[in-house]
């Protein structure tokens, strides 16, 4: 059975431009988080799609976004960026989200912003 | 901020010696939650404890929890340098307002001399 798979693994972007970063969960999987981690900020819950909805968010600005397909694939979105969004953003999947379920967590996306 | 503490920060051992880490947590929780992270890779999960649970063993892991004192051990035995890696714990706790899925802790840097 195929892990969770983040793509692209490492994003160069200049400040203010906007970024996509993906995720494809394992199969079967309908939950998706995502994560942010940082040196500083440690690991930050940024939000949940679950059958395409998002079910649960963190405390993050609006310019951080996300969506989640028919194929429970997802995608976050982060417009205008700043220098402190330089970060690892982890993408985890899990059978349905709910209390006491397992979530398995892809390799991660490193985003540098300069 | 519900933000698990772990303790230590940092520690080194000899191969074939017990590393043991703890967490502490502020609020009541449904489950809690170990995970290792290889170099700015994606997290493992290791092992889910419920809030009803005192004791649980996963191969050379194992991990106590006390909601009394709202404080989780893991004690790795007979540790090899594969061992060499964060930890963090996770917790799912009650009564959240933000929808937050997990809580993750600060991380133990275990590193394991061969």
């Amino acid at each position: 059975k195929a892990g969770v798979t983040q793509t692209p693994r490492y994003l160069i972007k200049t400040r203010g431009q906007q970024v996509t970063l993906s995720c494809s969960p394992i199969s079967g999987h309908r939950s998706v988080s995502w994560y942010q981690q940082t040196p500083g900020q440690g690991l930050q819950f940024l939000f949940e799609y679950f059958s395409e909805t998002q079910r649960n968010k963190g405390n993050f600005p609006g310019r951080f976004s996300g969506r989640q397909f028919s194929n429970s694939r997802s995608e976050m979105n982060v417009s205008t960026l700043e220098l402190g969004d330089s970060a690892l953003y982890l993408c985890a999947s899990s059978l349905w989200g709910g209390r006491d379920t397992e979530a398995f967590f892809g390799q991660g996306t490193r985003l540098t912003v300069v | 901020s519900q933000q698990g503490e772990e303790d230590p920060q940092a520690l080194s051992i000899q191969e074939g010696e017990n590393a043991t880490m703890n967490c502490s947590y502020k609020t009541s929780i449904n489950n809690l939650q170990w995970y290792r992270q290889n170099s700015g890779r994606g997290l493992v999960h290791l092992i889910l404890i419920r809030s009803n649970e005192r004791e649980k063993h996963s191969g050379r892991l194992r991990v106590t929890l006390d909601t009394s004192k709202k404080s989780s051990s893991l004690l790795i035995t007979a540790s090899r340098a594969a061992d060499t890696a964060s930890y963090f714990c996770a917790t799912d706790w009650i009564g959240k307002s933000s929808g937050d899925k997990l809580t993750f802790g600060t991380g133990t840097r275990l590193a394991v001399r061969p």
